[in-house]
């Protein structure tokens, strides 16, 4: 059973365009939820995180946004650039805090100049 | 920034070998994890550690064993290695905080003939 879905295996964007990734959840006791990004060869490093008390997260060009009541969020890279190429998991947990996070099986990111 | 090594990076090895996939971080932090991860899937957590001489299994079940004898290093041992071992091997580590942050590793490849 998948707790975490990203159903996009790939997602291709032009430079300079929005790219959104999409993320959905069944169990409604996660309540804290983070995107991480993987480049090849390299393991994943964190990039935005948002708790169940917020709807919008903003860091720079990423915002990650979460609808609770959907079980649904979203990461916005506006504008995007060719370097955010890669792949991108989403992953939630229980409580803030918490030693285990679930993860989705990730979107392939191309950014196209 | 994050200082955690995984080696090898890359591993084949023969059927019914015993192997040993070293992680190591130098950031002081208390928790540690093995995730486990096939192309285009999700990271699946197969063992986590709280602090020195704690080991937990994960959601997924693994063969394979791990210690934690000193904070920093957290190896994992396969006994004897099968096909079904082929995969990719991330560790990760992160403090006692409010944050989920977890960081990883560069991962470990391993392919078992």
């Amino acid at each position: 059973d998948q707790q975490v879905k990203q159903n996009s295996p790939s997602l291709s964007v032009q430079e300079g365009r929005i790219s959104i990734l999409n993320c959905d959840y069944t169990n409604s006791m996660f309540d804290y939820f983070l995107w991480y990004k993987k480049y090849p060869a390299e393991g994943p490093t964190f990039l935005i995180s948002i708790s169940s008390i917020k709807d919008k997260n903003e860091d720079g060009r990423f915002t990650v946004f979460l609808n609770k009541s959907a079980k649904h969020l979203s990461l916005h890279i506006v504008p995007s650039q060719p370097g955010d190429s890669a792949v991108y998991f989403c992953a939630a947990s229980k409580w803030r805090g918490a030693q285990k996070l679930v993860f989705g099986q990730g979107t392939r990111l191309t950014i196209n100049p | 920034e994050a200082d955690i090594y995984q080696t090898p990076r890359y591993l084949v090895i023969g059927t019914g070998k015993k192997i040993t996939l070293e992680c190591s971080q130098t950031m002081g932090h208390d928790k540690m994890y093995w995730y486990q991860q096939d192309p285009g899937m999700e990271l699946h957590l197969i063992h986590y550690s709280y602090g020195v001489n704690s080991t937990e299994k994960g959601d997924l079940s693994s063969e394979s064993t791990v210690s934690r004898i000193r904070t920093e290093h957290f190896p994992l041992t396969l006994e004897s290695a099968r096909p079904s071992h082929t995969s990719q091997y991330l560790c990760a580590s992160s403090e006692w905080s409010d944050s989920n942050e977890q960081f990883f590793g560069p991962g470990t490849r391993l392919t078992v003939l």
